[in-house]
């Protein structure tokens, strides 16, 4: 079956330590994005990217990282300076843009030791 | 200022009981309303996207619904399958802004 696979499903991160979170989809779909959700706020846009090679900030992207070597993986680096990375991680795709419906994958909750 | 605003935050219907969740907004050029589910620990699961006011989709139980300022769910006998969070996302010009959510349970 076609989806979006993210791992690890828990994460703990260490004081100035720099976790990865990994998206893989296999729907064929250009475009990729990175969500951050907190109890009680909407899903909030960290980075996200419509081709390969090429990725755009969102309204939060300070103190993260993304690539996109490959159609299929966008992998998310959570760096020190995220200060408050404690939340909810939610990796998406859509066949071309944020105009179309998003597939998202089961999430990677990501909390700090 | 670009936003979204759902309620309740929160409801509680009994089996059977029909309701409506409200989504609503205020952009500058709605380009579409997409309604989302989420169950706990889970990544949100796609249901309705909306384009024009008057327009309406259905889904088993759920009918979605839009003016020119908001965007209803209405739930039919809702059973207590349908709990989960309900996430309404409004495209504008250039991106996609998500409301809070409404938390939904339906006890038997």
């Amino acid at each position: 079956d076609g989806g979006i696979t993210q791992s690890p499903k828990y994460l703990f991160r260490k004081e100035g330590q720099n976790v990865t979170l990994s998206c893989e989809q296999n729907l064929n779909h250009d475009a990729m994005y990175w969500y951050r959700q907190d109890p009680g706020q909407g899903l909030r846009l960290i980075y996200y990217s419509q081709i390969v090679n090429d990725f755009q900030k969102g309204d939060i992207a300070e103190g993260y990282s993304v690539s996109r070597e490959k159609k299929e993986s966008f992998p998310l680096t959570v760096t020190s300076a995220q200060k408050n990375p404690t939340a909810f991680y939610l990796c998406a795709s859509s066949i071309t843009g944020v105009d179309e419906k998003l597939f998202f994958g089961s999430g990677t909750q990501l909390s700090v030791l | 200022e670009d936003q979204v605003t759902q309620s309740p935050e929160a409801l509680r219907l009994q089996e059977g009981e029909s309701s409506s969740l409200n989504c609503s907004y205020t952009v500058s050029g709605l380009r579409g309303l997409f309604w989302y589910r989420q169950d706990p620990g889970k990544g949100p699961e796609f249901l309705f996207t909306l384009y024009s006011a008057g327009e309406e989709k259905e889904k088993e139980r759920l009918k979605a619904t839009l003016t020119k300022k908001e965007s209803f769910l209405h739930i039919t006998a809702p059973k207590p399958e349908d709990s989960a969070t309900y996430l309404c996302a409004v495209h504008n010009t250039d991106k996609l802004i998500f409301g809070t959510g409404t938390r939904l349970q339906v006890f038997p």
